[in-house]
């Protein structure tokens, strides 16, 4: 068990361009989470994965973002026609859902910064 | 999720224990309640849980008040690796306790040598 990657770990990226993110969570880890966080904050929740359904996206889950989990194994996040407000850790967790609550183990986070 | 309420700051010295509290006055009967940390420039890490009773493991106990509004997280032995921040979590997606977590600002925990 390696724990949760993501890649790349850091990503430079101009505004306007478009930006993927992967994470590749435990395996057999039926949920996935992604998150954001912004220098001072604590992580804010984008959307979750169980198995390949994404059951849920917050409000701040633009229509420029968008969310994959094919055959609900690694996610991509995609940021399109990126804004310099998008610049921030975002984080991948995941989790297996065996009884009553849940643990999330986070990966180390992609950090985007947009220029 | 049910809101949580911790203080912004806390310190200690190495090797003192460590008592972090956290209030949930308005907890549900099935609501968990989770402990998570961040170590600068890294993604959370799990501590513990709990749902009523105090709980064990190697990185700290978790006690639970008898009315179940607040809760306390003990770190015995502080370290001047347990400098972090330390989020009270009660994750709560229709009526279950798993799902998103709500992060609030936690307590920046410091630890002097």
């Amino acid at each position: 068990d390696t724990g949760v990657s993501q890649n790349p770990r850091h990503k430079i990226t101009k505004r306007g361009q478009n930006v993927t993110f992967r994470c590749d969570p435990i395996s057999e880890h039926n949920r996935l989470y992604w998150y954001r966080q912004t220098l001072g904050q604590g992580p804010e929740f984008l959307t979750y994965f169980q198995n390949e359904a994404q059951l849920e996206k917050s409000r701040l889950l633009s229509d420029r973002f968008s969310a994959e989990r094919p055959k609900g194994s690694f996610s991509t996040l995609e940021i399109q026609r990126t804004e310099q407000g998008d610049s921030a850790m975002y984080l991948c967790a995941s989790s297996s859902v065996a009884g009553a609550t849940d643990t999330q183990y986070f990966g180390p986070g992609t950090r985007l910064t947009v220029l | 999720d049910a809101k949580t309420t911790q203080p912004n700051s806390m310190e200690s010295n190495e090797e003192e224990p460590v008592h972090l509290p956290c209030n949930h006055s308005t907890i549900s009967g099935t609501d968990y309640i989770h402990w998570y940390r961040q170590l600068p420039s890294q993604g959370p890490e799990y501590v513990i849980h709990g749902l009523t009773s105090n709980v064990n493991n190697r990185m700290a106990s978790l006690a639970i008040a008898e009315d179940r509004k607040s809760s306390t997280l003990i770190l015995h032995r502080a370290t001047l690796r347990d400098a972090a921040v330390y989020y009270c979590i009660l994750p709560n997606a229709g009526g279950t306790s798993y799902g998103k977590l709500t992060f609030g600002q936690g307590t920046i925990l410091t630890v002097h040598p």
